[in-house]
């Protein structure tokens, strides 16, 4: 299978911390890598590979994957991390992409 | 700084062709491990991955969608192209395209492109 799933909706009290899993067979292949979305925006990348963060990003932002499940996990929750967020691999072919399902999160 | 901007048509007709132009600046297209994707998502709905080009000349492509999709590159225009053939409604949705960057056994999209908003209908 090519697909990559996750949770549609989890909520997370401001300041404390909140996982997002990502499910699929090409996981235990190829790392993922996280994408945040605000509404109207573009995609903008927070994790990739084993858990390496893009300049800008902060460090309340991790990653880390076992077996077919990749996580994306925020410390310490803010308002700003109210956002879509995706997940991306390489599909089982290795030449190809899949976006997982994408996870609202909300702040409360 | 590395930037990328789609352009093309705000609206087509049913069966019509879609032809997006991403133009990008700050790297090469011609340097090997440069690689350019295509993403959409329509309204409200998920990302979903469309087709690449590589510095080499490969492409991929959806296999949902491959036999509607053409990609190609003008390296001396750093441009790429991306054509969708028999456009429907359902193809509505903000098309994007980005750099995958690779690194070993890591890949990633980074930057994105703006975004832009195809909307099909007669």
């Amino acid at each position: 299978s090519s697909e990559l799933t996750q949770d549609p909706a989890v909520s997370v009290a401001l300041g404390q911390t909140v996982r997002i899993t990502c499910q699929g067979d090409s996981l235990r292949s190829y790392y993922a890598s996280w994408y945040q979305q605000k509404p109207g925006q573009a995609p903008v990348l927070v994790i990739y590979g084993k858990n390496n963060r893009p300049s800008g990003i902060p460090d309340r932002f991790s990653g880390s994957s076992s077996g077919n499940t990749a996580s994306l996990t925020i410390t310490g929750a803010q308002a700003e991390d109210e956002a879509d967020y995706y997940c991306n691999s390489r599909d089982s072919s290795g030449n190809r992409y899949v976006f997982g399902t994408g996870t609202k999160v909300t702040v409360l | 700084q590395v930037t990328l901007r789609e352009s093309g048509p705000a609206l087509v007709k049913p069966t019509q062709t879609l032809t997006l132009t991403c133009t990008f600046s700050g790297f090469s297209l011609s340097t090997s491990g440069m690689c350019v994707s295509w993403v959409r998502q329509p309204p409200g709905k998920a990302l979903e991955w469309l087709a690449l080009i590589d510095w080499d000349d490969d492409k991929y492509y959806s296999t949902s969608l491959k036999t509607r999709l053409t990609i190609s590159k003008d390296t001396s225009k750093n441009q790429v192209v991306l054509t969708m053939t028999n456009m429907d409604p359902v193809d509505t949705a903000t098309y994007y395209c980005a750099r995958i960057n690779t690194h070993g056994e890591y890949n990633w999209f980074d930057p994105w492109g703006q975004g832009t908003l195809v909307t099909v209908s007669s």
